[in-house]
């Protein structure tokens, strides 16, 4: 089955660490996002990906990196700059379009990361 | 920017119909209108998507009037896994591919 895999379920960082969430699709798609989702609210955007080997800034980019080296590999690292990393992570892809929102985006089961 | 705003909650019992009205009066002309639902702990599922009048699938129907600057999807007898948080999103093209998710509306259906 086609899909959005993000691992792992549950992370655990040390202060100071940095901590890479991976995000893996078989779906095709050339469009990729990374999302974080704090207690009781909606989601914010972090990284987005229209192709392989480039990427934008989302609202909340400080403190994160991302990579885009394959199509279908998307990987999210939280540095040891994001003050408050606590929080659920989500990955996205979606069929890229000219507009850029009318492909709907299909979505992992999230990573949720907490701080020791 | 393009804005949505939706109720916060709704209380729901087991059979009835379900109406969100989401209202978003910056819509441009060629942004579409999509809603997603949310279970706990897991990544959200699109639900449906519309430009203008109305939109049927197997799961529910989008109701847009013509000046665009409203919808409201529509869940026909609600069951207890329908309890989900739904959110409203309008294509926002001066940012290019940045969705806003807001807060979204939590759906409680009882029993």
């Amino acid at each position: 089955d086609g899909g959005i895999t993000q691992s792992p379920k549950y992370l655990f960082r040390k202060e100071g660490q940095n901590v890479t969430l991976s995000c893996e699709q078989n779906l095709n798609h050339d469009a990729m996002y990374w999302y974080r989702q704090d207690p009781g609210q909606g989601l914010r955007l972090i990284y987005y990906s229209q192709i392989v080997n480039d990427f934008q800034k989302g609202d909340i980019a400080e403190g994160y990196s991302v990579s885009r080296e394959k199509k279908e590999s998307f990987p999210l690292t939280v540095t040891s700059a994001q003050k408050n990393p606590t929080a659920f992570y989500l990955c996205a892809s979606s069929i890229r379009s000219i507009r850029g929102h009318d492909q709907p985006q299909h979505f992992g089961d999230g990573t949720r990361l907490s701080i020791l | 920017l393009a804005k949505t705003t939706q109720p916060i909650s709704m209380d729901s019992y087991e059979g009835q119909e379900v109406n969100i009205t989401c209202s978003h009066n910056n819509i441009a002309t060629n942004d579409y209108i999509t809603w997603y639902q949310q279970f706990p702990s897991q990544g959200p599922r699109f639900i449906i998507q519309g430009y203008k009048t109305k939109v049927t699938n197997e799961v529910a129907s989008l109701f847009i009037p013509a000046d665009r600057k409203s919808s409201t999807l529509s869940l026909p007898r609600v069951s207890l896994s329908d309890t989900a948080v739904y959110y409203c999103l309008v294509g926002d093209r001066s940012n290019d591919y940045k969705l806003s998710f807001g807060a979204g509306t939590t759906v409680t259906v009882r029993a």
